[in-house]
């Protein structure tokens, strides 16, 4: 699977957006970009997922660049309950024949935010 | 929908006593579960993915004597810390997929102390 780089850390004030970067400048044509988040002491926790276009659900936003070498996790109006370590990871999804189902989790970005 | 959850949450034992942890998929079948191990400060590391009906295949330095999977149903697994030893000690996170590469969902986790 390719791997990802993201900031180690950033911090946003509650209320506003929290736009959280990463980079997968290898990614292959079939490798989903994923974003988990993990709360202290809790195990993690399936934000978004897509492929190419950008997707939204309740939770967040997921902007991908058309060249799919990078994506931003944006949550709207971040919380005191989104501080968290937030992890892009990418990975083959969609029945690709062959391909097993790991998810490699690397040091993700800590987002703290603040009052 | 999408919930798994793990048991027990927490549990401290003797060293040399063994230690059963069990993870359901609550409103799915899961065709494959896996089982990750994180220890303080650090990322979710794989241990092993298993498929029901099937034997674990187990990540390299995992030893597979030592933690022993089980995947009797499409919606349970065990992992069993054998012998269990201080180096042991961590938090033991097992994840469900619906179907082959599908979005993997997460337990909240189960904190192992041996002392």
């Amino acid at each position: 699977d390719a791997k990802t780089t993201q900031p180690t850390s950033m911090d946003c004030a509650e209320g506003r957006a929290a736009n959280l970067p990463c980079n997968h400048s290898t990614i292959s044509g079939n490798e989903y970009v994923y974003w988990y988040r993990q709360i202290h002491s809790q195990g993690p926790q399936y934000i978004i997922h897509g492929l190419k276009n950008n997707e939204t659900n309740e939770m967040a936003s997921l902007i991908i660049t058309e060249d799919r070498k990078s994506s931003t996790l944006i949550l709207p109006h971040a919380t005191l309950r989104d501080t968290a370590v937030y992890y892009c990871i990418v990975r083959v999804g969609g029945g690709t024949t062959g391909a097993n189902s790991k998810l490699t989790f690397g040091k993700g970005i800590t987002l703290s935010v603040r009052p | 929908g999408a919930v798994v959850s793990q048991h027990p949450s927490r549990v401290i034992c003797k060293s040399g006593t063994s230690v059963k942890i069990e993870c359901r998929s609550l409103d799915f079948q899961a065709t494959t579960m896996f089982w990750y191990r994180q220890f303080p400060k650090q990322s979710l590391m794989l241990m092993a993915t298993s498929n029901e009906g099937s034997k674990a295949t187990y990540e390299q330095g995992v030893e597979k004597d030592k933690f022993l999977i089980n995947h009797a149903s499409l919606t349970l697994s065990t992992l069993t810390v054998t012998s269990a030893h201080p180096e042991d000690s961590s938090f033991y996170i097992c994840s469900a997929e619906r179907g082959v590469q599908e979005t993997q969902y997460f337990g909240p986790g189960t904190r192992l102390l041996v002392l």
